[in-house]
């Protein structure tokens, strides 16, 4: 069991770019978590899989972000054109998903995150 | 939608010294959870809470899930160096099937040695 893991650990780029991280859960974890932590603040969700299934967006994820899960395995997150505002920690995160019921929610395991600046 | 509020926002304390520190929400929970955070890493799970009034302990570590279901605790007893970082308290929003966690904005411990 080695983690969830993402790519890249760090990310520069001037306003206006693309960008996209890629996020690998721990093996056989069906639910896989988008979030997003700014300076001084907690982790606020972005979206959910159960497999290959987008289950939930929040809000915060606006026309210029966008989420996949092709295979129910590993999942990207692109943003496009870029704006400093997006400036923050991309955090993933994955759950096992089968052996639980709410209101007893998995437990999530945390990636180290993707930082990015936007110049 | 649910907000989580936890105080104090930084401690500076001693090696040794034991921590409180609290999260409130205007809402209730049927979870509470308690992340910390390193410099530049992911939050790992401390300690999760699933009734009220339940006061479960990991190590030095003791968490309470209040009896009103709007509040949690946690204590670190002797605090050592590696205690350093940034406290979470998180929570699924009570909503039927919700995954999601919302969390408050931290608690940041400073140890001196």
């Amino acid at each position: 069991d080695t983690g969830v893991s993402q790519d890249p650990r760090h990310k520069i780029t001037k306003r206006g770019q693309n960008v996209t991280f890629r996020c690998d859960p721990i093996s056989e974890h069906n639910r896989l978590y988008w979030y997003r932590q700014t300076l001084g603040q907690g982790p606020e969700f972005l979206t959910y899989f159960q497999n290959e299934a987008q289950l939930e967006k929040s809000r915060l994820l606006s026309d210029r972000f966008s989420a996949e899960r092709p295979k129910g395995s590993f999942s990207t997150l692109e943003i496009q054109r870029t704006e400093q505002g997006d400036s923050a920690m991309y955090l993933c995160a994955s759950s096992s998903g089968t052996l639980t019921q709410w209101p007893v929610t998995d437990t999530q395991y945390f990636g180290p995150g993707t930082r990015l600046t936007v110049l | 939608g649910q907000q989580l509020n936890q105080s104090p926002q930084s401690m500076f304390i001693q090696e040794g010294e034991d921590v409180s520190m609290n999260c409130t929400s205007s809402s209730i929970f049927n979870t509470w959870l308690w992340y910390k955070q390193d410099p530049g890493e992911g939050p790992v799970l401390l300690i999760a809470l699933y009734k009220a009034g339940e006061l479960t302990s990991n190590g030095r570590l003791t968490a309470q899930f209040g009896i009103t279901r709007k509040d949690s605790f946690l204590n670190i007893s002797a605090s050592i160096p590696s205690d350093v970082g940034i406290y979470f308290c998180a929570g699924p929003p009570i909503i039927q099937g919700a995954q999601k966690l919302v969390f408050g904005q931290g608690t940041r411990l400073t140890i001196n040695p």
